[in-house]
């Protein structure tokens, strides 16, 4: 099994470009998670979907949009992007998120390190 | 709003010792507790995840607990190895019903030196 993969793993994009993060898991997870990593900030949810057909706010979700595909795939997208947009973007899934018991294990993918001139 | 909190930030120690890193959060009301392991340029991979209703959770070497009415949990790890440096975080996520947002705290940097 792949687990959670995630492209692409580089990208540079200048102010105003938009592109796509494209995340896929083989494990047959309900939840999908993207998240942000910054250096000092930790890592903050951008956008989630409990199950396929959903998707929720989190905690940053301001510039961004995001698609659940079909139960495997969760794409992240940033419209117009902006330097305050440069970070590391993972995606995570977990079997079910709603039980709170160990279903609840989240599955990081290897995440995108995105640089905004 | 849940805080979480880690402390030292970072952790410097020889070969075979046992250490102990710390995870403290401000809201007593959740449903578990996870740690993560993250390797430099890596993913984050998952641990051990406590429920709220256990004590403590153990896999090989690492053993973590949970006193969730004093809002703390510990990472051991027994007889350290220069493998297990890494930075090491914790995530707790809030009961309720719909409550899927996990709270990271910014995690312990572990140096083990061989």
């Amino acid at each position: 099994n792949a687990g959670v993969t995630q492209t692409p793993k580089f990208q540079v994009l200048k102010t105003g470009q938009s592109m796509t993060l494209q995340c896929a898991q083989d494990m047959n997870h309900n939840s999908m998670y993207w998240y942000r990593q910054d250096p000092g900030m930790g890592l903050r949810l951008i956008y989630y979907s409990a199950s396929e057909g959903t998707t929720d706010k989190g905690e940053v979700p301001n510039g961004y949009n995001v698609s659940r595909l079909n139960k495997r795939e969760f794409s992240l997208r940033l419209e117009s992007a902006a330097p305050s947009q440069t970070s590391v973007y993972f995606c995570a899934s977990s079997e079910l998120s709603w039980t709170g018991g160990d279903a609840d294990t989240q599955y990081f993918g290897p995440g995108t390190r995105l640089t905004v001139l | 709003k849940q805080e979480v909190t880690q402390i030292p930030a970072a952790l410097s120690v020889p070969e075979g010792e046992n250490l102990v890193l710390n995870c403290s959060f401000t809201d007593s009301a959740i449903y578990n507790l996870q740690w993560f392991r993250q390797d430099p340029g890596k993913g984050l991979t998952s641990l051990l995840l406590i429920q709220s209703s256990q004590r403590e959770q153990t896999s090989g070497r690492l053993n973590a607990s949970l006193d969730k009415s004093s809002g703390r949990s510990t990472l051991y790890i027994a007889a350290s190895q220069p493998g297990d440096s890494a930075t090491y975080l914790c995530a707790v996520r809030p009961s309720g019903a719909g409550s899927y947002q996990l709270t990271f705290g910014k995690g312990t940097k572990l140096s083990v030196i061989p």
